[in-house]
């Protein structure tokens, strides 16, 4: 079973916030969050991750609700470089790394 | 930067042939993970190590083999390459810790016809 949902595509408008979402209703207490993007067939880079306490980064920002069960990257002003694939991961351990199908971001001029 | 690179950035081989990917790190991390990316899905894991005498099996381990020659390297290899293990394939590193996150390199097209 998916640990994570997300929806399959979004647009952004150059400059504006780009919010993605991600479900994760059945995560466990010592489950973490990550965000990884992957820009067209490149290898997958690495943005934020968090357990309980919303996260920070020279690249995005993390909330994650209360209850853990969901969460939302926010790249604060998206450019054209931003545009890809968009992965939420829960995990524990390291050999754990489920990419699901991801968010497709599409920034737009 | 390169921290971890892989090698050949492409390969187009036939069915039957033995064949090796490489990959090195300069990151310093103790953990090394093979994955493969098939057209529009998500990434599977193959193998991974968590130091040079630990090599566990992934997801998808069968058809390939790894070997761990030094901290710094994981070799992925295909003893004999069948059309479906045409794929992206991409190395990634991390530190110890579990939570640790995981980077990775730029990936290996691979073609079996």
């Amino acid at each position: 079973d998916a640990k994570t949902t997300q929806p399959p595509s979004m647009d952004c408008a150059e400059g504006r916030a780009a919010n993605l979402p991600c479900n994760h209703s059945t995560i466990s207490g010592n489950e973490y969050v990550y965000w990884y993007r992957q820009i067209h067939s490149q290898g997958p880079q690495y943005i934020i991750h968090g357990l309980k306490n919303n996260e920070t980064n020279e690249m995005a920002s993390l909330i994650i609700t209360e209850d853990r069960k969901s969460s939302t990257l926010i790249l604060p002003h998206a450019t054209l470089r931003d545009t890809a694939v968009y992965y939420c991961i829960v995990r524990v351990n390291n050999n754990d790394m489920r990419f699901g199908a991801g968010t497709r971001l599409t920034v737009k001029p | 930067d390169a921290d971890v690179t892989q090698t050949p950035r492409n390969r187009i081989t036939k069915t039957g042939k033995r064949i090796m990917l490489e990959c090195s790190q300069t990151k310093g991390h103790d953990r090394m993970y093979w994955y493969r990316q098939d057209p529009g899905l998500g990434l599977q894991l193959i193998y991974y190590s968590f130091d040079v005498k630990d090599i566990n099996k992934g997801e998808i381990s069968d058809g390939y083999s790894v070997s761990r020659q030094a901290q710094a390297k994981f070799s992925l290899s295909l003893e004999s390459a069948i059309p479906n293990q045409t794929a992206l394939y991409f190395c990634a590193t991390s530190e110890r810790r579990d939570r640790d996150a995981q980077f990775f390199g730029p990936g290996t097209r691979l073609t079996v016809l």
